[in-house]
């Protein structure tokens, strides 16, 4: 089963309206989990590390304002996009790696369109 | 340069014959981790096969096996008896450094498979 999960699949929201996709650990304890955007057709691309009690860490080009991460506790990241726009629509995915193997798990990811 | 290049972009196999999905990767760590997803047009990506820098020997897991060649920094994925099931994205990753705090992926432009019957 699942071992990171991933809420909403699919939200379809407003432009100029801000939307929140969640990303969980079941049953076990992430202190940095990652969140990843994809175009169709288009590999993944990091867009920040998000790190338990502390700000997230955002790559080269993404904008921390308008991509909002936080990872309030070992089980639970959240990505809120702000002000969302029409290209703002993309498949969000988050990862994390499980105790101290070397298996990443990634979440279902969602499906965000911005109308 | 490319940390991770799939130069496939698009594969054809038939069910039940094997299939090499090309990875080759650029990394100046001597400790790093490459691994290989799979992901169906449901979106969500399934791990598939780890292989270490330092391992000695090539990870397998089930139908698939990693055919790790460091001097020529190639990490190929291989997939046997293909099953219609295994139509999908397959991406190779690399993490660089140790296994830690810090696992971000760096992912290939993804290859594209599609067995046939």
């Amino acid at each position: 089963g699942a071992v990171v999960s991933q809420h909403p699949s699919w939200v379809i929201c407003k432009s100029g309206t801000s939307v929140k996709i969640e990303c969980r650990s079941l049953d076990f304890q992430a202190t940095t989990m990652f969140w990843y955007r994809q175009f169709p057709k288009q590999s993944l691309m990091l867009m920040a590390t998000s790190n338990e009690g502390s700000k997230a860490t955002y790559e080269q080009g993404v904008e921390k304002d308008k991509f909002l991460i936080n990872h309030a506790s070992l089980t639970l990241s959240t990505l809120t996009v702000t002000s969302a726009h029409p290209e703002d629509s993309s498949f969000y995915i988050c990862s994390a790696r499980r105790g101290t193997g070397n298996t990443i798990y990634f979440g279902e990811g969602s499906w965000l369109t911005v109308v | 340069a490319q940390k991770i290049t799939q130069t496939q972009p698009g594969m054809f196999v038939q069910e039940k014959e094997a299939v090499t999905l090309d990875c080759t990767y650029d990394t100046s760590d001597p400790s790093y981790g490459l691994f290989w997803y799979k992901q169906p047009s449901s979106g969500e990506m399934i791990f598939l096969i780890y292989q270490g820098s330092y391992d000695q020997q090539n990870a397998t897991e089930g139908r698939y096996s990693l055919n790790f060649q460091k001097a020529r920094k190639s990490a190929n994925l291989v997939i046997s008896a293909s099953q219609l099931g295994d139509s999908a994205m397959y991406f190779c990753a690399m993490r660089e450094g140790s296994p830690g705090g810090g696992n971000k992926l760096t992912f290939g432009t993804g290859t594209q498979l599609k067995v046939e019957l």
